[in-house]
Protein backbone atom coordinates (compact mmCIF):
# COMPACT_ATOMS: atom_id res chain seq x y z
CA UNK A 1 0.00 0.00 0.00
CA UNK A 2 1.32 3.91 -0.35
CA UNK A 3 3.31 5.25 2.81
CA UNK A 4 5.08 8.36 3.44
CA UNK A 5 7.92 8.56 5.53
CA UNK A 6 9.34 11.95 6.96
CA UNK A 7 12.31 12.63 8.92
CA UNK A 8 12.18 12.71 12.39
CA UNK A 9 11.56 15.84 14.70
CA UNK A 10 12.23 18.07 16.42
CA UNK A 11 14.08 20.22 13.85
CA UNK A 12 15.72 22.94 15.90
CA UNK A 13 17.16 26.09 14.19
CA UNK A 14 17.96 29.66 14.53
CA UNK A 15 16.29 32.15 12.28
CA UNK A 16 17.83 32.55 9.24
CA UNK A 17 18.76 29.30 8.93
CA UNK A 18 18.73 26.58 6.00
CA UNK A 19 15.84 24.06 6.35
CA UNK A 20 15.63 20.57 5.38
CA UNK A 21 12.46 18.24 5.82
CA UNK A 22 12.90 14.88 4.24
CA UNK A 23 9.84 13.04 3.08
CA UNK A 24 10.21 9.95 0.82
CA UNK A 25 6.97 8.19 -0.65
CA UNK A 26 5.92 4.54 -1.94
CA UNK A 27 3.22 4.30 -4.17
CA UNK A 28 1.27 2.05 -6.58
CA UNK A 29 0.96 4.33 -9.01
CA UNK A 30 1.90 8.20 -10.30
CA UNK A 31 0.33 10.17 -6.88
CA UNK A 32 0.31 14.20 -6.00
CA UNK A 33 2.35 15.41 -3.61
CA UNK A 34 1.42 17.70 -0.40
CA UNK A 35 3.23 19.60 2.04
CA UNK A 36 0.42 20.50 4.56
CA UNK A 37 1.71 22.34 7.82
CA UNK A 38 -0.14 22.87 11.40
CA UNK A 39 0.30 25.47 13.90
CA UNK A 40 -0.70 25.00 17.42
CA UNK A 41 -4.36 24.38 18.64
CA UNK A 42 -5.20 24.86 14.37
CA UNK A 43 -5.89 22.41 11.66
CA UNK A 44 -3.45 21.33 8.36
CA UNK A 45 -3.28 23.63 5.80
CA UNK A 46 -1.90 23.30 2.94
CA UNK A 47 1.73 24.94 2.14
CA UNK A 48 2.36 23.43 -1.34
CA UNK A 49 1.94 20.55 -4.11
CA UNK A 50 3.31 19.15 -6.82
CA UNK A 51 1.01 16.81 -9.16
CA UNK A 52 3.76 14.98 -11.62
CA UNK A 53 7.50 13.98 -11.78
CA UNK A 54 10.15 17.04 -11.71
CA UNK A 55 7.31 19.64 -10.79
CA UNK A 56 7.94 21.71 -8.33
CA UNK A 57 5.71 23.52 -5.72
CA UNK A 58 6.78 26.57 -3.90
CA UNK A 59 4.63 29.30 -1.04
CA UNK A 60 6.27 31.35 1.08
CA UNK A 61 9.69 30.90 0.79
CA UNK A 62 8.87 26.87 0.72
CA UNK A 63 9.79 24.58 -2.14
CA UNK A 64 9.68 21.01 -2.81
CA UNK A 65 10.65 19.24 -6.26
CA UNK A 66 8.87 15.99 -6.67
CA UNK A 67 11.80 13.76 -7.38
CA UNK A 68 10.24 10.30 -9.33
CA UNK A 69 13.97 8.79 -9.28
CA UNK A 70 14.20 8.76 -5.63
CA UNK A 71 10.44 8.87 -4.52
CA UNK A 72 11.36 11.98 -2.76
CA UNK A 73 9.43 15.24 -1.70
CA UNK A 74 11.68 17.24 0.43
CA UNK A 75 10.51 20.41 1.86
CA UNK A 76 13.42 23.41 1.85
CA UNK A 77 13.46 27.13 2.99
CA UNK A 78 16.17 29.56 2.46
CA UNK A 79 15.74 31.62 5.67
CA UNK A 80 13.70 30.30 8.34
CA UNK A 81 11.58 32.70 10.58
CA UNK A 82 10.68 32.30 14.38
CA UNK A 83 6.70 32.44 12.61
CA UNK A 84 7.42 29.29 11.05
CA UNK A 85 7.76 27.09 13.80
CA UNK A 86 5.10 24.25 13.35
CA UNK A 87 4.20 20.42 12.33
CA UNK A 88 5.14 19.96 8.62
CA UNK A 89 2.94 16.96 7.02
CA UNK A 90 3.91 15.12 3.75
CA UNK A 91 1.06 13.29 2.15
CA UNK A 92 0.18 12.03 -1.84
CA UNK A 93 -2.77 11.07 -3.32
CA UNK A 94 -2.79 8.29 -5.37
CA UNK A 95 -6.15 7.72 -7.37
CA UNK A 96 -4.89 4.35 -8.73
CA UNK A 97 -5.59 2.46 -5.90
CA UNK A 98 -9.26 3.57 -5.64
CA UNK A 99 -8.06 5.47 -2.43
CA UNK A 100 -10.17 8.84 -2.87
CA UNK A 101 -8.10 10.69 0.24
CA UNK A 102 -4.88 11.82 1.09
CA UNK A 103 -1.78 9.52 2.67
CA UNK A 104 0.16 11.19 5.37
CA UNK A 105 3.29 11.23 7.01
CA UNK A 106 4.19 11.37 11.01
CA UNK A 107 4.60 15.06 10.83
CA UNK A 108 8.18 17.03 11.84
CA UNK A 109 8.11 19.41 14.22
CA UNK A 110 9.95 22.61 13.26
CA UNK A 111 11.29 24.97 16.02
CA UNK A 112 13.05 28.05 15.15
CA UNK A 113 14.35 29.89 18.19
CA UNK A 114 15.30 33.91 17.79
CA UNK B 1 -10.93 29.72 5.74
CA UNK B 2 -12.91 27.07 4.27
CA UNK B 3 -15.89 27.13 6.20
CA UNK B 4 -15.70 24.68 8.21
CA UNK B 5 -16.92 23.50 11.73
CA UNK B 6 -16.39 20.92 13.74
CA UNK B 7 -18.11 20.60 17.28
CA UNK B 8 -17.50 20.03 19.58
CA UNK B 9 -14.09 21.22 20.09
CA UNK B 10 -13.28 19.57 23.56
CA UNK B 11 -15.37 16.40 25.26
CA UNK B 12 -14.53 13.80 28.01
CA UNK B 13 -16.22 10.99 27.92
CA UNK B 14 -16.31 7.68 29.94
CA UNK B 15 -15.19 4.13 28.39
CA UNK B 16 -18.38 2.64 27.14
CA UNK B 17 -20.44 5.66 26.36
CA UNK B 18 -21.83 6.29 22.40
CA UNK B 19 -20.02 9.41 21.36
CA UNK B 20 -20.90 11.50 18.05
CA UNK B 21 -18.82 14.29 16.68
CA UNK B 22 -20.00 16.30 14.05
CA UNK B 23 -18.28 17.93 11.16
CA UNK B 24 -20.70 21.34 9.05
CA UNK B 25 -19.14 22.54 5.88
CA UNK B 26 -20.60 25.67 3.72
CA UNK B 27 -18.64 25.13 0.78
CA UNK B 28 -21.16 22.28 -0.53
CA UNK B 29 -17.98 20.51 -1.94
CA UNK B 30 -18.61 17.04 -2.50
CA UNK B 31 -15.89 14.91 -0.81
CA UNK B 32 -15.51 14.78 3.49
CA UNK B 33 -13.06 13.13 5.50
CA UNK B 34 -12.91 12.10 9.22
CA UNK B 35 -8.92 11.60 10.29
CA UNK B 36 -7.28 10.78 13.59
CA UNK B 37 -4.27 12.54 14.79
CA UNK B 38 -2.12 10.75 17.34
CA UNK B 39 1.39 11.48 18.34
CA UNK B 40 3.74 9.70 15.60
CA UNK B 41 1.20 8.65 13.37
CA UNK B 42 0.81 11.51 11.78
CA UNK B 43 -3.21 11.94 10.64
CA UNK B 44 -4.92 8.35 9.77
CA UNK B 45 -7.98 7.68 7.57
CA UNK B 46 -11.17 6.62 9.59
CA UNK B 47 -14.01 7.07 7.24
CA UNK B 48 -14.63 9.48 3.95
CA UNK B 49 -17.81 10.06 1.70
CA UNK B 50 -17.99 10.88 -1.56
CA UNK B 51 -21.56 12.04 -1.63
CA UNK B 52 -24.55 11.76 0.33
CA UNK B 53 -25.41 8.31 1.78
CA UNK B 54 -21.92 7.40 -0.09
CA UNK B 55 -18.93 6.53 2.58
CA UNK B 56 -16.23 4.39 2.58
CA UNK B 57 -13.65 2.81 5.65
CA UNK B 58 -10.18 4.34 5.93
CA UNK B 59 -7.34 2.39 7.58
CA UNK B 60 -8.66 3.21 11.01
CA UNK B 61 -12.60 2.67 10.67
CA UNK B 62 -12.77 -0.25 13.22
CA UNK B 63 -15.43 1.04 16.47
CA UNK B 64 -15.94 3.86 14.24
CA UNK B 65 -19.39 4.56 12.19
CA UNK B 66 -20.31 7.38 9.51
CA UNK B 67 -23.40 8.96 8.24
CA UNK B 68 -23.95 12.05 5.63
CA UNK B 69 -27.87 12.80 5.26
CA UNK B 70 -27.08 15.99 3.76
CA UNK B 71 -24.32 17.11 2.00
CA UNK B 72 -23.20 20.29 4.71
CA UNK B 73 -22.78 17.26 7.18
CA UNK B 74 -20.66 14.09 8.15
CA UNK B 75 -21.28 12.84 11.39
CA UNK B 76 -18.71 10.40 13.13
CA UNK B 77 -19.93 7.92 15.78
CA UNK B 78 -17.91 5.75 18.29
CA UNK B 79 -21.22 3.29 19.44
CA UNK B 80 -19.03 2.29 22.51
CA UNK B 81 -15.74 4.71 22.99
CA UNK B 82 -12.74 3.36 24.39
CA UNK B 83 -9.80 4.44 25.55
CA UNK B 84 -8.01 3.96 22.56
CA UNK B 85 -10.03 6.45 21.06
CA UNK B 86 -8.43 9.19 22.62
CA UNK B 87 -7.64 11.16 19.86
CA UNK B 88 -7.76 14.34 18.30
CA UNK B 89 -10.37 14.05 15.16
CA UNK B 90 -10.22 15.96 11.78
CA UNK B 91 -12.97 16.46 9.35
CA UNK B 92 -11.71 17.56 6.11
CA UNK B 93 -13.58 18.54 2.34
CA UNK B 94 -12.31 18.47 -0.77
CA UNK B 95 -13.81 19.87 -4.24
CA UNK B 96 -13.49 16.26 -6.19
CA UNK B 97 -10.78 13.56 -5.24
CA UNK B 98 -7.79 15.23 -6.54
CA UNK B 99 -8.02 18.66 -4.78
CA UNK B 100 -6.53 19.88 -2.20
CA UNK B 101 -8.45 18.99 1.58
CA UNK B 102 -9.57 21.82 3.77
CA UNK B 103 -9.39 20.85 7.38
CA UNK B 104 -11.52 21.87 10.23
CA UNK B 105 -9.55 23.00 13.65
CA UNK B 106 -10.10 19.63 15.40
CA UNK B 107 -12.62 17.74 18.53
CA UNK B 108 -9.93 16.87 21.41
CA UNK B 109 -11.92 13.78 22.78
CA UNK B 110 -10.51 12.15 26.11
CA UNK B 111 -12.16 8.59 26.64
CA UNK B 112 -11.21 7.75 30.71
Amino acid sequence: GNSVTQMEGPVTLSEEAFLTINCTYTATGYPSLFWYVQYPGEGLQLLLKATKADDKGSNKGFEATYRKETTSFHLEKGSVQVSDSAVYFCALSDLDTGRRALTFGSGTRLQVQP
Amino acid sequence: DAGITQSPRHKVTETGTPVTLRCHQTENHRYMYWYRQDPGHGLRLIHYSYGVKDTDKGEVSDGYSVSRSKTEDFLLTLESATSSQTSVYFCAISLDSNSPLHFGNGTRLTVT
